[in-house]
């Protein structure tokens, strides 16, 4: 079983909708949260990310994290088709040097 | 500001060849990281460098072999290029060192490597 768990899609959805991207991960320990974009052909970039649990908002996205039940989420807001691409969630722990885990990345297509 | 930069951005390599991958980072970080993207299996570290100096592996090291030339550049060798090598190689830095040190990332435009 994977540390961290995403479902690939493709997520087709209608400009102007709510998105919920969501991953999921076994090991406690994770601390970090970040979500990255990943443009088709391109590096990812980092959106945001979070410590330990809670929401964190920026601009039409929110990153949203639930350590009971080992799950985060990313809510776009107002979806753009601009903001088709794969969306990957990473955390890591905390404390010195911590690798980061990545998923393996949720493809979003925002259809005109 | 270029930010991470990588060269080249394709290749083609014959298994049993050697290649260097080149990354330079203009930010100023301390951190710089070599993964490799496969689909289905996400990006899994190759090596790190925590700091100029200093270098270490990660999840998937065979094959490789890496250099922090400068707090600014961090290289990746494959000496003998094999088929399973076949990846898009990311370069990534970070300034944090220490407590969360690789949380925020910034990755380069990546390598497309086809080994045959």
């Amino acid at each position: 079983q994977k540390e961290v768990e995403q479902d690939p899609g493709p997520l087709s959805v209608p400009e102007g909708a709510i998105v919920s991207l969501n991953c999921t991960y076994s090991n406690s320990a994770f601390q970090y949260f970040m979500w990255y974009r990943q443009y088709s052909r391109k590096g990812p970039e980092l959106l945001m990310y979070t410590y330990s649990s809670g929401n964190k908002e920026d601009g039409r996205f929110t990153a949203q994290v639930d350590k009971s039940s080992k799950y985060i989420s990313l809510f776009i807001r107002d979806s753009q088709p601009s903001d088709s691409a794969t969306y990957l969630c990473a955390m890591s722990r905390s404390g010195g040097y911590q690798k980061v885990t990545f998923g393996t990345g949720t493809k979003l297509q925002v259809i005109p | 500001n270029a930010g991470v930069t990588q060269t080249p951005k394709f290749q083609v390599l014959k298994t049993g060849q050697s290649m260097t991958l080149q990354c330079a980072q203009d930010m100023n970080h301390n951190s710089m990281y070599w993964y490799r993207q496969d689909p289905g299996m996400g990006l899994r570290l190759i090596y790190y460098s925590a700091s100029e100096g200093t270098t270490d592996k990660g999840e998937v090291p065979n094959g490789y072999n890496v250099s922090r030339l400068n707090k600014r550049e961090f290289s990746l060798r494959l000496e003998s290029a094999a088929p399973s090598q076949t990846s898009v190689y990311f370069c990534a830095s970070s300034p944090h060192q220490g407590t969360g040190l690789a949380r925020e990332q910034y990755f380069g435009p990546g390598t497309r490597l086809t080994v045959t």
